[in-house]
């Protein structure tokens, strides 16, 4: 258990539905992450929200729609996706200060979301 | 741009055998470098970490990296690995102003243990 809690853990949909991806952190993290893994390829970083503000936009589709609405909470909303963002989603949060502290510089993962578009 | 490259995409080892996993990187700047593993079905957990000073790290389970900042290399060791090590490893080389605030991953190293 790392204190990153992602539901739900599996989710099919079809290219027209709407869905949205929960992560919610224990931690008292104020750095959030949206990663997409697919197979055969790097971890990719998909948004970066601190202290609740969106720092990092790396070139995602407009169909991925992410928000965080706290410190704890990020959100990651789907839209007429395609098949190939079939993928699993990973959560990360990151300690951290506005002190710099190097010893909270670690980012902690959830288990991820199995997404499944047909 | 920083980038990290793990050579073995797939390790084979016998139980009890010693265990390295490579990791190459590239960064301009003193590199905060990770080690997180990946059972099946799972999110990332960290290994370990190096920031500074002691070049040779401990981890959790067991396993130790080395730093060499002359070869770019963050090596991952284990003397003796078990049936549970079997997962995927993840390199990573932290990077921005806060260290590890964006994290550059290799590509894996899936690691199979023989019985």
């Amino acid at each position: 258990e790392t204190g990153v809690t992602q539901t739900p853990r599996h989710l099919v949909m079809g290219m027209t539905n709407k869905k949205s991806l929960k992560c919610e952190q224990h931690l008292g993290h104020n750095a959030m992450y949206w990663y997409k893994q697919s197979a055969k390829k790097p971890l990719e970083l998909m948004f970066v929200y601190n202290f609740k503000e969106q720092t990092e936009n790396n070139s995602v589709p407009s169909r991925f729609s992410p928000e965080c609405p706290n410190s704890s909470h990020l959100f990651l909303h789907l839209h007429t996706l395609q098949p190939e963002d079939s993928a699993l989603y990973l959560c990360a949060s990151r300690g951290g200060d506005r002190n710099h502290t190097l010893a909270k510089n670690i980012q902690y993962f959830g288990a991820g979301t199995r997404l499944s578009v047909l | 741009a920083q980038s990290v490259t793990q050579p073995d995409i797939h390790i084979t080892v016998s139980e009890g055998a010693s265990l390295e996993l490579r990791c190459n990187y590239s960064y301009g700047a003193t590199p905060y470098l990770f080690w997180y593993v990946q059972s099946p079905g799972q999110g990332l957990q960290l290994l370990l970490k190096y920031f500074s000073g002691d070049t040779l790290v401990q981890g959790i389970k067991g396993f130790e990296a080395e730093f060499k900042r002359s070869q770019s290399s963050f090596n991952l060791r284990k003397p003796s690995v078990h049936w549970s090590d079997a997962a995927e490893y993840f390199c990573a080389v932290g990077a921005g102003y806060w260290g590890a605030q964006k994290l550059v991953f290799g590509q894996g190293t899936r690691l199979t243990i023989n019985p």
